[in-house]
This record gives structure tokens, C-alpha cells and sequence, in this order.
């Protein structure tokens, strides 16, 4: 692994079902983030942590639950899969809180 | 409310220059960010301001005015290869990032 990789990158899901996206970094970067993107739209925040076993609320958290056990692992839970969650997600990473994020590929889910 | 307002689309020719204009309104300001997306991919960090004045690197510059709340991106000897949305992000008073939704540069042979 190199950087911050994400999983799956592409996923349908039915309405209502619960979906987990992954992300792992082996940066050691303290603080990651959960970002998803909408066309027209800026970039998001869902949640984020500053550090491993904390933490906190974005801009547009509902829906969306996240843990942060290890430094490495940061996954973003949908318990209950919406049409409205169609979009594309990104993990990102950075050393503390410095501005500058690492961005892993993307994970386009798509809610029928 | 916060708002980061940047132009939705520009065109420009290969070997020209361009400026990517973004102006901002956020609860406290901490830097702000220019990155780089190329279409189906990642963003990637291309700049960072928190002082006034031009910052250069390379064929890209930036800008920043915190008394006008503006910055903006130079681009230089455009390639076909900057082809792509460009995000400003301003960091407010909670370090979170603010994003604009992007300026997608199209260049012309």
C-alpha cells in the first residue's frame, strides 16, 4: 500500500441496505476525513478525526457513522442506504491539520 | 454562511496564460488552497496562501488579497495536460476546509 487507498471503487446498492466504504492510509497521518463530492457542488466534509479514537461531524453528517480504532483505518458506514447518498466519496489524510490533504481515489456509489 | 465562489468553466489555448479567479466569505480565514482534479480522479494539493502577495511554484502561481477576500490561480505555457477542475478551499476559524465546486479549465490546441 502506498498513500491512502480506498474500497470498493464503484458500488450499486439497494435502498435501505447498509454499506461500509474503507479507507487505509500508511502515511501515519493523524488527521483523516470523509468527503463526498456532487457535480456543481464543492467538495463536502461527512466527518473527520483528528486522531485515532476521536471523531466529529462535517457539514452533512446524517446517515453516515464512521470509527477510528487505528491510525490507519478510517470507514465511513451508511446504515440505511438513500438515493440521495448517490455520489462519489473520498478519503483523505494529512499530517495534523495542516490544509493539505491526501486524497485516496474515490468510491462512486451509486443508491437505486 | 460560508461561500467560496469561483467561475464554472474556462477555456483557454495551449501555451497561453490563465487566471482562475476565487473569492471567498468564511467565519475566520487560516490559509487558502488551490488543488488540482483531473476528470474521475483524485484532488491533488497544488498551493497553499495565508499571507498576501503571489507565492510561485513553478508554472503555476497564486495569489491571495485577505482585505478583498480573494485569490487567484496563474497558470503558465498551458499544456494539454491542465486540463482539468481546479478547487479553491478557504480554512475557517475551526480549520476546517470550505470548498468552492470548481472551475473546469478546458484547453484548446
Amino acid at each position: 500500500i502506498a498513500g491512502i487507498t480506498q474500497a470498493p471503487t464503484s458500488q450499486i446498492l439497494a435502498a435501505g441496505r447498509r454499506m461500509t466504504l474503507r479507507c487505509t492510509q500508511d502515511m501515519r497521518h493523524n488527521a483523516m476525513y470523509w468527503y463526498r463530492q456532487d457535480l456543481g457542488l464543492g467538495l463536502r466534509l461527512i466527518h473527520y478525526s483528528n486522531t485515532a479514537g476521536t471523531t466529529g461531524k462535517g457539514e452533512v453528517p446524517d446517515g453516515y457513522s464512521v470509527s477510528r480504532a487505528n491510525t490507519d483505518d478510517f470507514p465511513l458506514t451508511l446504515a440505511s442506504a438513500v438515493p440521495s447518498q448517490t455520489s462519489v466519496y473520498f478519503c483523505a489524510s494529512s499530517i495534523e491539520n495542516t490544509g493539505e490533504l491526501f486524497f485516496g481515489e474515490g468510491s462512486r456509489l451509486t443508491v437505486l | 454562511g460560508q461561500n467560496i465562489d469561483q467561475p464554472t468553466e474556462m477555456t483557454a489555448t495551449e501555451g497561453a496564460i490563465v487566471q482562475i479567479n476565487c473569492t471567498y466569505q468564511t467565519s475566520g480565514f487560516n490559509g487558502l488552497f488551490w488543488y488540482q482534479q483531473h476528470a474521475g480522479e483524485a484532488p491533488t494539493f497544488l498551493s497553499y496562501n495565508v499571507l498576501d502577495g503571489l507565492e510561485e511554484k513553478g508554472r503555476f502561481s497564486s495569489f491571495l488579497s485577505r482585505s478583498k477576500g480573494y485569490s487567484y490561480l496563474l497558470l503558465k505555457e498551458l499544456q494539454m495536460k491542465d486540463s482539468a477542475s481546479y478547487l479553491c478551499a478557504v480554512r475557517d476559524s475551526n480549520y476546517q476546509l470550505i470548498w468552492g465546486a470548481g472551475t473546469k479549465l478546458i484547453i484548446k490546441p
